[in-house]
Order: structure tokens, then C-alpha cells, then sequence
């Protein structure tokens, strides 16, 4: 299966600045999901990326709070737009890997907004 | 509307079987049923699926009744290191994973 290297693996920010978290995968996927997990909760999808389209969000979740980019097929990065407290969680990527669309998840970013 | 239902927590004791159940009543017929575990501030871990058969690979068994309704995961002998929020997620499309609040499972030594 897929390795994927995260960085920052956990940050302490300012509130009202920015974030950008990457996500490299050893191999080429197709696609790459963004996770977030507030704390004592489980995960929720943020978006899929696709290299060479627009990224899809799910309910509750907009691009200019959370834009990411997709430059090719091993790398990916999430920013965390405009920050307060409420962001503060682990945000994981993962990749669809496998012919059973089995998921790889990154090690997360835990992320502290003060 | 929780598209699975899983205990909240289990305790096992070391060595001894795992079976952690999951309610999966509104699975539609092309769903795999996925298992993943998440061991505390790591990124989660894929462990099993299966479709309709039972399935047995290095780390797990799962059992699916027959009517799809359900499954069990089974871990057959627990250690410490197996202490982790297990979760039960019907899918197997692309469209990513919606994780329901899974299962503490604690392994006592």
C-alpha cells in the first residue's frame, strides 16, 4: 500500500492566520481525501482532490476557508484559512489505494489554535 | 441518521478473543462492509472488508451474516497493542469514508 508523509505533524497558530498542510504519497494516486477530527470526535471527510480538477467539498465545508491544491499525482496541500480556536483538530489526508478501494491515511497534523 | 451501530466501548483480556459487532441493517447490496482501527494520534488503519463472504487475512476474521445486516470483526488473540477505536463503515466507491463513533476496544493484560 501507499506511504504518505504529512507535514506539519502539529503546529501551534495565531488566531486569524493560515496553515498549510502537505501531504506526499510515495506512488501516484488518483485520488486524495482531506480529513478533520475535532478533539474526543471521529473523522469527517473535508474534500476529495483530484489532480487536474477542482477540488469537491462536502456539506459544511467551502473552499475559501479551506482551499486546497493538487500541483500532481503525489502531493497534496489543505490550508486552514483565517484560524480560531473552533479549528483547532487532526487534520489527516488519505489516498484510495488498492483494486479494493481500500483508504491509506496519513499520521495527521494535530493543529492548536490560541 | 447513523448509517452503522457499534458498542461504545468493549473491554478483552490479553490473549483471549476480540468479537466487536456492528449493526449495519441499511447496507445496500454493492457496499463492502470495511473495518479500520484508529490507535491514539495515529491516522487510521485499514484491517478487513469483505462483500457477503467471511474473510480471514494476518490481522482479523470478519463474519457477515447472511443477510448482510451485520458482521463481526474478530480478532483472535489480543494484545495490548490492540487497544484502538475499531470502526465498521459500509462503502466502496470513491467517495471516501464516513466514519460513524466506532468501538473503544480496551485489552486488559
Amino acid at each position: 500500500s501507499a506511504v504518505i508523509s504529512q507535514k506539519p505533524s502539529r503546529d501551534i497558530c495565531q488566531r486569524g492566520t493560515s496553515l498549510t498542510i502537505q501531504c506526499q504519497v510515495d506512488s501516484q494516486v488518483t485520488m486524495m481525501f482531506w480529513y478533520r477530527q475535532q478533539p474526543g470526535q471521529s473523522l469527517t471527510l473535508i474534500a476529495t482532490a483530484n489532480q487536474g480538477s477542482e477540488a469537491t467539498y462536502e456539506s459544511g465545508f467551502v473552499i475559501d476557508k479551506f482551499p486546497i491544491s493538487r500541483p500532481n499525482l503525489t502531493f497534496s496541500t489543505l490550508t486552514v484559512s483565517n484560524m480560531s480556536p473552533e479549528d483547532s483538530s487532526i487534520y489527516l489526508c488519505s489516498v484510495l489505494t488498492g483494486p479494493y478501494y481500500g483508504y491509506t491515511f496519513g499520521s495527521g497534523t494535530r493543529l492548536t489554535v490560541v | 441518521d447513523a448509517k452503522t451501530t457499534q458498542p461504545t466501548s468493549m473491554d478483552c483480556a490479553e490473549g483471549r478473543a476480540a468479537n466487536l459487532p456492528c449493526n449495519h441493517s441499511t447496507i445496500s447490496g454493492n457496499e463492502y462492509v470495511y473495518w479500520y482501527r484508529q490507535i491514539h494520534s495515529q491516522g487510521p488503519q485499514y484491517i478487513i472488508h469483505g462483500l457477503k463472504n467471511n474473510e480471514t487475512n494476518e490481522m482479523a476474521s470478519l463474519i457477515i451474516t447472511e443477510d448482510r445486516k451485520s458482521s463481526t470483526l474478530i480478532l483472535p488473540h489480543a494484545t495490548l497493542r490492540d487497544t484502538a477505536v475499531y470502526y465498521c463503515i459500509p462503502g466502496g466507491g470513491a467517495d471516501g469514508l464516513t466514519f460513524g463513533k466506532g468501538t473503544h476496544l480496551i485489552i486488559q493484560p
